[in-house]
């Protein structure tokens, strides 16, 4: 159980271009969705949390104009890199929690977007 | 400010070499800690979550036990299939998950 799908896995495109990325819980209803961008060696770092219904709630220093994020069924959240240049290349995941009192459920992991920006 | 650190940032063992890894977090209010294990090119896997000092969890080869400043994921007899990047979080007050950077763990036949 818990599973969560992220696709595409990976993108290769031109500097310029508006990527988007979808999440989907399988199984499971997923009242909150979480957006992480990891670097090489580095820890996971949350960008956005995104609740169904609602607008996301973006970390400081993350461009909520560059990443759009749309949660709108319980089962479906979307990230869009809009106008992406090569500093936006890296490896995005998402994540979900299965309850609406998200606070101690273990978020569970797609297995990550791979971006590079030529 | 919630923080994680884990050590040691890579571990090699043989087969069969048990041992430990360590993660130092700081956190306001411990909602959780959460250990996961990461392949190369794939999201984080959840492994155990620990509530409360003194809990401990097991699975298969694996175990978590949590003090209230750190936890450790001890790998007993390890195999290759056990190479991963372990991760450790903890979620605190402000119910988001901080991360630490990771131990990667190399079993070797």
């Amino acid at each position: 159980g818990a599973v969560v799908s992220q696709h595409p896995s990976r993108v290769i495109c031109k500097s310029g271009t508006s990527v988007k990325i979808e999440c989907r819980s399988l199984d499971f209803q997923a009242t909150t969705m979480f957006w992480y961008r990891q670097f090489p060696k580095k820890s996971l770092m949350l960008m956005a949390t995104s609740n169904e219904g609602s607008k996301a709630t973006y970390e400081q220093g993350v461009e909520k104009d560059k990443f759009l994020i749309n949660h709108a069924s319980l089962t479906l959240s979307t990230l869009t890199v809009t106008s992406a240049h090569p500093e936006d290349s890296s490896f995005y995941i998402c994540s979900a929690s299965a309850v609406l009192d998200y606070s101690n459920q273990p978020q569970h992991f797609g297995d990550g977007t791979r971006l590079s920006i030529l | 400010e919630d923080q994680v650190t884990q050590s040691p940032e890579a571990l090699r063992l043989q087969e069969g070499e048990s041992s430990s890894l360590n993660c130092s977090y700081t956190v306001s209010g411990l909602r959780g800690l959460f250990w996961y294990r990461q392949d190369p090119g794939k999201g984080p896997e959840f492994l155990f979550t620990l509530y409360s000092a003194g809990e401990e969890k097991e699975k298969e080869r694996l175990k978590a036990t949590l003090t209230k400043k750190e936890s450790f994921l001890h790998i007993t007899a390890p195999k290759p299939e056990d190479s991963a990047t372990y991760l450790c979080a903890v979620k605190g007050g402000s119910e988001k998950l901080v991360f630490g950077k990771g131990t990667k763990l190399t079993v070797n036949p």
